[in-house]
């Protein structure tokens, strides 16, 4: 079965710095996607970024980047320029087929 | 484009009674998914719907839990009776594709149910 696993229950990062959230899966399978979701205090749930397992390029999102690697599995978020608005929750999450897999989360706090 | 919409926002009750939580998903989307989450756990998968056809109810607690979605629109979340361990947030969630690699594959969620048993 698969299974994500976020090792860091909490971070914290001094604004305008760069932390990096650690995640890894297990799967036999070789085409999946990768997620991380981001759950603000009391907040909706929102999408930050995702990745295909096919493609190599890591993906990013302004601020937001991953670093892909396959073979060991591991899919980790940085954030840059950290900012007070980036504090929350955060998932990691598998996806290879109408299921999601989640991890238990990081939660990222932010010190002004 | 409105959002994913649920109701109540927080729901207080004393354990052996029942509550129910509303679900209106974005226009259009055809896969729901409800979820329970514990403080400071993940979310856990409860019920997923693809129109009004149930997909994945494999950690739905059915002596206790029902769910359905009539019309393939809105849905429906019961608890009866409830027990403590059932004090969570009750997240609906919906999505536009139903294998989530595909298209934009993306979760949008609603601002949950928070449920307190005492």
């Amino acid at each position: 079965a698969q299974t994500v696993t976020q090792s860091q229950p909490e971070m914290s990062v001094q604004e305008a710095e760069t932390v990096t959230l650690s995640c890894t899966y297990d799967t036999s399978e070789s085409d999946y996607y990768l997620f991380w979701y981001k759950q603000p205090p009391s907040r909706q749930m929102i999408l930050v970024i995702r990745q295909e397992a096919y493609k190599q390029q890591n993906a990013t999102e302004n601020r937001f980047s991953v670093n892909f690697q396959k073979a060991a599995k591991s899919f980790s978020l940085k954030i840059s320029d950290s900012q007070l608005g980036d504090a929350a929750m955060y998932f990691c999450a598998y996806s290879s087929n109408y299921q999601l897999i989640w991890g238990a989360g990081t939660k990222l706090i932010i010190k002004p | 484009e409105a959002g994913v919409a649920q109701s109540p926002r927080y729901k207080i009750i004393e354990k052996r009674q029942s509550v129910a939580f509303w679900c209106n998903p974005i226009s259009g989307h055809a896969t729901l998914y409800w979820y329970q989450q514990i403080l400071g756990q993940g979310p856990k998968l409860l019920i997923q719907f693809q129109n009004n056809g149930v997909v994945d109810d494999s950690q739905l607690p059915k002596d206790r839990f029902s769910a359905e979605r009539l019309k393939g629109v809105d849905s429906t979340l019961k608890i009866q009776p409830a027990k403590l361990e059932d004090s969570a947030v009750y997240l609906c969630a919906s999505s536009l594709v139903l294998m989530l690699g595909t298209g934009t594959g993306e979760l949008f969620f609603g601002e949950g149910s928070r449920l307190t048993v005492l």
